[in-house]
């Protein structure tokens, strides 16, 4: 079964500073990688996602992402943070096992942006 | 193209009641999968439907219970509610075929649950 750990219930950078959210992930199988952000009383709305085509995946509004096998690691970056970035991101896994698995998230990082 | 459109927002249920939460996924998506969103607990998968049939189940008592009609839509119902059961209920469509499971789900605005 596949889990994702996110470190840091919360990270907290100044405006125009890096955005780094971490995410590790553990699969038995090449997993599909994805980013999700949510903001207040909304559903989910997805960053990025790995397809394998590709370690170094661009998203919307300047996020990025990085596959690195070595590591089971898909870390989300930003080069400048930007006010509206202020929510929560949820990384997730989903299993290439076969079976339709859902998406196993992890517990996700509420991101805080100092003006 | 229209989004996930869950029905309805909002929902007050006393313990012990039972409740309904409908859920039309994308059109052309026939997968239409339901997840728990609570502080504690996070995101938790409950179930997958794709073409009417569970396909995939989280772990969840027997409460919880869905089904998926022929025009994809999708219900999941919470019987005999305890106070635990508050939590935001997200539904998400795919296209839910096999070779698609790099495809992003996309997710509705949820429910919002409370159980008084």
């Amino acid at each position: 079964a596949q889990s994702v750990t996110q470190l840091g219930s919360h990270v907290s950078v100044s405006e125009g500073a890096l955005v780094l959210l971490r995410c590790n992930y553990s699969s038995s199988v090449p997993p599909y990688l994805f980013w999700y952000v949510q903001y207040p009383n909304q559903g989910l709305q997805l960053l990025l996602k790995y397809t394998s085509a590709a370690t170094l995946v661009k998203g919307i509004n300047g996020f990025e992402a990085e596959f690195k096998k070595s590591e089971t690691s898909f870390h989300l970056t930003k080069p400048s943070a930007h006010m509206s970035d202020a929510a929560e991101y949820f990384c997730a896994v989903r299993g290439s096992g076969g079976g339709a698995d859902g998406l196993t998230f992890g517990k996700g990082t509420h991101l805080i942006i100092q003006p | 193209k229209a989004g996930v459109t869950q029905t309805p927002r909002y929902l007050i249920k006393t313990r012990g009641q039972q409740v309904t939460l409908s859920c039309s996924p994308i059109s052309g998506h026939r997968s239409v999968s339901w997840y728990q969103q609570t502080p504690g607990q996070g995101l938790q998968f409950l179930f997958e439907y794709f073409s009417e049939t569970q396909r995939n189940k989280g772990n969840f008592p027997g409460r919880f219970s869905g089904r998926q009609f022929s025009n994809s839509r999708s219900e999941m119902n919470v019987s005999t509610l305890e106070l635990g059961d508050s939590a935001l209920y997200l539904c998400a469509s795919s296209p839910g075929d096999r070779g698609s499971m790099n495809t992003e789900a996309f997710f509705g605005q949820g429910t919002r649950l409370t159980v008084v």
